[in-house]
């Protein structure tokens, strides 16, 4: 059983960067997994940020980056906003038609 | 734009089935895969299936597997989910999505609720 791990919380300073990562209970997170990453507030659908590993979705400001760090996918939010306040899940395909989200990370904004 | 629009949540009892469907428009449907992912009360996104573009090959979750059946009619730009044997635990908001460039999710629906109770 596959697993993939996300922060539970994290916190940021306004103006400040945080890096969440995305990693596997077994192995290492490469960008044959095509990672991406979601955004969501409560009672909404998620938003598209990032996906194959670092390609930012349409409309997405360049302050959100994705990449490969170590053996994990990353987000990176630089100067972190108050709506960036939000759960962030990341998603890996894992081949053969199979996709597995992560946990989920809360970020706090303060 | 794309839109997404689910329908057919509701409240089912335990052991009846239901089917969700996802009105698609703003794009070439026949030509994407389709996704459903869900969302249990107050927990985190679940991916439940996935169906390719012309419906050749459909793959599922093992929480869903044997349970879940999802379909689409390409000249009805729809895609559907059949829950059969439905369980407390599939209570959720269920999210249609697009597969989209580098195997990712990129639109979603705003999602419909499902609560399984008796």
């Amino acid at each position: 059983q596959t697993v993939v791990t996300q922060e539970p919380s994290f916190s940021v300073s306004p103006g400040g960067t945080v890096t969440l990562t995305c990693g596997l209970s077994s192995g290492s997170v490469s960008t044959s997994y095509y990672p991406s990453w979601y955004q969501q507030t409560p009672g909404q659908a998620p938003r598209t940020l990032i996906y194959n590993t670092n390609t930012r979705s349409s409309g997405v400001p360049d302050r959100f980056s994705g990449s490969i760090l170590g053996n994990k996918a990353a987000l990176t939010i630089t100067g972190a906003q108050a709506d960036d306040e939000s759960d962030y899940y990341c998603v890996l395909y894992m081949g053969s038609g199979i996709w597995v989200f992560g946990g989920g990370t809360k970020l706090t904004v303060l | 734009q794309v839109q997404l629009v689910e329908s057919g949540g509701g409240v089912v009892q335990p052991g009846r089935s239901l089917r969700l469907s996802c009105a698609a428009s703003g794009f070439t449907f026949s030509n994407y895969g389709m996704h459903w992912v869900r969302q249990a009360p107050g927990k985190g996104l679940e991916w439940v299936a996935v169906i390719w573009y012309d419906g050749s090959n459909k793959y599922y979750a093992d929480s869903v597997k044997g349970r879940f059946s999802i379909s689409r009619d390409n000249s009805k730009n729809t895609v559907y989910l059949q829950m059969n044997s439905l369980r407390a635990e599939d209570t959720a908001v269920y999210f249609c999505a697009r597969l989209g460039g580098g195997w990712c999710v990129d639109y979603w629906g705003q999602g419909t609720l499902l609560t399984v109770s008796s």
